[in-house]
């Protein structure tokens, strides 16, 4: 049973720190997908990236977040430095095409002091 | 403008009873798609259903089905014999562009479905 994984699954950091969130896509599933969800905005994309090479990113805050896939097999969001605004639960998911669904991996729920 | 409108935030159905979750859409492409997902207390995101808009039967898996009605823009969940498992937030969400490549979900703010034994 193919899923997406993501570590970790909780974060409790303070303000100012660094955090690096990961996400192993399914097996051949060529597109990965960043999104945060929030009581007040819901669910929003961040950025997503097919074949590895980021398609857009411009959901995301471009002076302290980062995306990125250095393998198929691996992509990371990183936030530097982390603020309490940014405390939500973050996930990610893959694809393989635009008629094709998405399957989530469980989150990581991250908290900001 | 919403691309994706849920009207319902909560409801209550009691147990065995059929359950339509409303969902209407924005859009002036020609080729989307349309998806449900179900997000129980646990926080996963789970795949319910797609339906294309292309496709000319609603689509259908299990107890959960699509009523597509494309001039009124409307995609709405049925869920067949409610459980007590069913319980969950459900999100419609929404594929556009698809001819030029598009991937992006958008979601609607979803709705918190409580079952009733």
């Amino acid at each position: 049973d193919a899923r997406v994984t993501q570590t970790p699954r909780d974060k409790v950091t303070e303000m100012g720190q660094e955090v690096t969130m990961r996400c192993q896509p399914i097996l051949g599933h060529n597109t990965v997908f960043w999104y945060r969800q929030t009581m007040m905005q819901g669910l929003e994309l961040l950025a997503y990236f097919r074949n590895r090479a980021p398609l857009d990113d411009s959901g995301m805050p471009k002076d302290r977040f980062s995306a990125e896939m250095p393998d198929a097999t691996l992509a990371t969001l990183k936030i530097q430095p982390s603020e309490p605004r940014d405390s939500a639960v973050y996930f990610c998911a893959s694809g393989s095409g635009v008629r094709e669904t998405q399957y989530f991996g469980p989150g990581t729920r991250l908290l900001v002091l | 403008a919403q691309k994706i409108t849920q009207t319902q935030p909560g409801m209550f159905v009691q147990e065995k009873e059929a359950v339509t979750l409303d969902c209407t859409y924005d859009t002036s492409d020609q080729s989307y798609g349309l998806f449900w997902y179900k997000q129980p207390s646990s926080g996963e995101m789970i795949f319910l259903i797609y339906q294309g808009s292309y496709d000319e039967q609603n689509a259908t898996e299990g107890r959960y089905s699509l009523n597509f009605q494309k001039a009124r823009k409307s995609a709405n969940l049925v869920i067949s014999a409610s459980q007590l498992g069913d319980s969950a937030m459900y999100f419609c969400a929404m594929r556009e562009g698809i001819n030029f490549g598009n991937e992006k979900l958008t979601f609607g703010t979803g709705t918190r479905l409580t079952i009733i034994p």
